[in-house]
């Protein structure tokens, strides 16, 4: 049962271009929404998050769009740079609970000179 | 600045062995978790736990068992490899305390083979 669905399951943009990664959840009880980025080799890391109260996130190039409505949420990258070449996890947890995290299948961007 | 330590980078065991993998954290966190990694699988839950010696099954817990006797140490137990389980593990740890970040850190994976 996915309970988050994230497209697409891969991404090539060119340098300067925008990247745009969906994701969209069926549990009205998820109260924070973040997003996770990994190089190969690593962990996956903390990029960007919100909370279901503001429609709209922005830290430097990175924005995370919020429809409440349609339960639907979006990672926008801006200027997309090589360095932004990553596989991106969009998550959901409802923080009531025992803060146990729901991932998307991951998007692996892959971003052109 | 390490926060989540997995023991080991990569492993390879043979078939029918009993595997551990450990994974410490330093953050005083609640709640740990294990993950396997699969291209196009995602990240899928195998356990998790919210407190010394309290463990729940996450979506695929079949052939995994787990472990949490100290806070700050937890470990997945393969009771007996088999070669469906080559996969990249990932260990992670997050508060449940509202004034601290609602931010999971994860551990940089272990890379398990099973021949």
């Amino acid at each position: 049962q996915q309970q988050v669905k994230q497209s697409p399951q891969s991404l090539i943009v060119q340098k300067g271009g925008i990247s745009i990664i969906n994701c969209a959840y069926e549990n009205t009880a998820f109260d924070y929404f973040p997003w996770y980025q990994q190089f190969p080799g690593k962990g996956p890391a903390l990029l960007i998050a919100i909370r279901p109260d503001v429609s709209e996130k922005k830290e430097g190039r990175f924005t995370i769009s919020f429809n409440k409505s349609a339960k639907q949420f979006s990672l926008h990258i801006m200027d997309s740079q090589p360095g932004d070449s990553a596989t991106y996890f969009c998550a959901a947890i409802n923080t009531g609970t025992a803060s146990k995290l729901t991932f998307g299948t991951g998007t692996r961007l892959q971003v052109t000179l | 600045d390490v926060k989540v330590t997995q023991s080991s980078r990569y492993l390879v065991k043979r078939t029918g062995e009993k595997v551990f993998l450990e994974c410490v954290q330093d953050m005083d966190h609640e709640n740990m978790f294990w993950y396997r990694q699969d291209p196009g699988l995602g990240l899928r839950l195998i356990y998790f736990s919210y407190d010394v010696k309290m463990k729940e099954k996450g979506d695929i817990p079949e052939g995994y068992s787990v472990s949490r006797e100290k806070k700050e140490r937890f470990s997945l137990i393969l009771e007996s490899a088999s070669t469906n389980q080559t996969s990249m593990y990932l260990c992670a740890s997050i508060t449940d305390r509202p004034s601290l970040s609602t931010e999971a850190f994860f551990g940089q994976g272990t890379r398990l083979t099973v021949v």
